[in-house]
């Protein structure tokens, strides 16, 4: 079966830029996540979906960053402008339905640098 | 706030010898708590989960263990092997959302 799919995966642009990252979530499931790794901050939740509709963007950490998902087996996280706090490896997981009780499935992440 | 941390950021062991990974967490609504594995240049890979209603799970050669009254969970790994050498993770969740601690990296000497 194949897993969560992400791309790019890695990305290297100037401050500034627009970077949108892309996700292909496990078919079937229901739920979708975004993660941002570093070493300071360890691994934090973003926003996460249901059925297409975004749930909780609390961790969404300023008005540069927004998400979509325009059908169930596509998503995109946007960062417009970059800035170099913002680089950092981004995961998208997935869960089936029910995700309460169910793991969640990573990506192999984005890794992300701004310079 | 609540939070998930790990006791011991690195772990280092021999091969053959088992493992034992703590991870203490705060939030006493949590009712689902998973283990996660993870190699460099990858994402996070799910090991074992337990549920609150239980205080062992065993795996293939993994053991969750849950302290509910100490908010205490330990994550065993018989016989290590070089190939369990990674960053480990606990998460516990609420009502489908996890929140990840900081991570043990476990070495394996030969």
């Amino acid at each position: 079966d194949a897993g969560v799919i992400q791309s790019p995966r890695h990305e290297v642009t100037e401050m500034g830029q627009e970077v949108t990252l892309r996700c292909k979530p496990i078919s079937g499931h229901d739920y979708l996540f975004w993660y941002r790794q570093t070493m300071m901050r360890g691994l934090e939740l973003l926003i996460y979906f249901n059925n297409n509709v975004p749930i909780d963007d609390s961790g969404m950490p300023e008005d540069r960053f927004s998400a979509k998902m325009p059908n169930a087996s596509f998503s995109t996280l946007k960062i417009q402008p970059s800035e170099p706090r913002d680089s950092a490896v981004y995961f998208c997981a997935s869960s089936p339905q029910r995700a309460d009780y169910q793991p969640q499935h990573f990506g192999d992440g984005t890794r992300l640098s701004i310079l | 706030g609540e939070s998930v941390g790990l006791h011991l950021p690195t772990l280092s062991v021999q091969e053959g010898d088992n493992s034992i990974i703590n991870c203490a967490y705060s939030n006493s609504a949590s009712d689902y708590f998973i283990w996660y594995k993870q190699e460099s240049g990858k994402g996070p890979q799910f090991i074992i989960d337990i549920r609150s209603n239980m205080d062992k799970r065993q795996g293939q050669r993994v053991t969750v263990l849950l302290n509910k009254t100490v908010k205490h969970l330990s994550l065993q790994i018989a016989a290590t092997q070089p190939g369990d050498s990674a960053v480990y993770f606990c998460a516990e969740a609420n009502a489908g959302k996890s929140t990840f601690g900081d991570g043990t990296t476990l070495t394996v000497k030969p």
